[in-house]
């Protein structure tokens, strides 16, 4: 079925840490993966996408790696800060519907 | 640019009620899509309108429902509201390709509590 796995459902790091956010998807047929942020009270607002074509992409201090063999996709956060303290969704695209289906989100928090 | 609009930002219904919705797209922007969020079923896909044509449907019953007009501005409705229907509804705009094709870009929500 349509399934997107999002590890960790929380996850705590200190200022200046990495912090690293893991999904799985089902369909091999899947070709856009976006990350989105959303901050409360908030809309959820891209902040990194891959596409199937391309292994890395990276973006200051984000980054975000795609393994299509293992049907996996991570989000890499460098030298984190307390602004980045957010919800954090993974999806992946299910071309076959026409639907983009999301992760059930990470909590990140990063402490001072 | 503006970005995607939505109104109202919240709204309180009872059991057994209707309501629409209404979503502004960025400026340029024809295809509009609509997800629920809720704490339990996090973001689910809707439908998706494109040249005033549902293009894509999610897998919700028959009372959600949607439009969207020539200037794609889209709106959507919800009949005969049950307690589970409350959560934030967003609404998501992108150029043409859709949903998974293309960047979608969101709006702010409306909160919608049904008492």
């Amino acid at each position: 079925g349509e399934n997107v796995e999002q590890h960790p459902s929380t996850l705590s790091v200190q200022e200046g840490d990495s912090a690293v956010i893991k999904c799985t998807y089902s369909d091999s047929a899947s070709n856009y993966f976006p990350w989105y942020k959303q901050e409360l009270g908030k809309g959820p607002q891209l902040i990194i996408d891959i596409r199937s074509n391309v292994g890395e992409k990276k973006d200051q201090r984000i980054a975000v790696t795609l393994n299509k063999t293992a049907k996996h996709f991570s989000l890499h956060i460098t030298e984190t800060q307390p602004e980045d303290s957010a919800v954090y969704f993974c999806a992946a695209s299910y071309p076959n519907t026409g639907k983009l289906i999301f992760g059930q989100g990470t909590t990140l928090q990063v402490k001072p | 640019k503006a970005g995607v609009t939505q109104t109202p930002r919240y709204l309180i219904k009872t059991r057994g009620q209707q309501v629409t919705l209404s979503c502004s797209p960025i400026s340029g922007h024809r295809s509009v899509s609509w997800y629920q969020q809720t704490p339990g079923q996090g973001l689910q896909f809707l439908f998706e309108y494109f040249s005033e044509t549902q293009r894509n449907k999610g897998n919700f019953p028959g009372r959600f429902s949607g439009r969207q007009f020539s200037n794609s501005r889209s709106e959507m409705n919800v009949s005969t509201l049950e307690l589970g229907d409350s959560a934030l509804y967003l609404c998501a705009s992108s150029l043409a390709l859709g949903v998974g094709q293309e960047t979608q870009y969101f709006g702010p929500g409306t909160r919608l509590l049904v008492l």
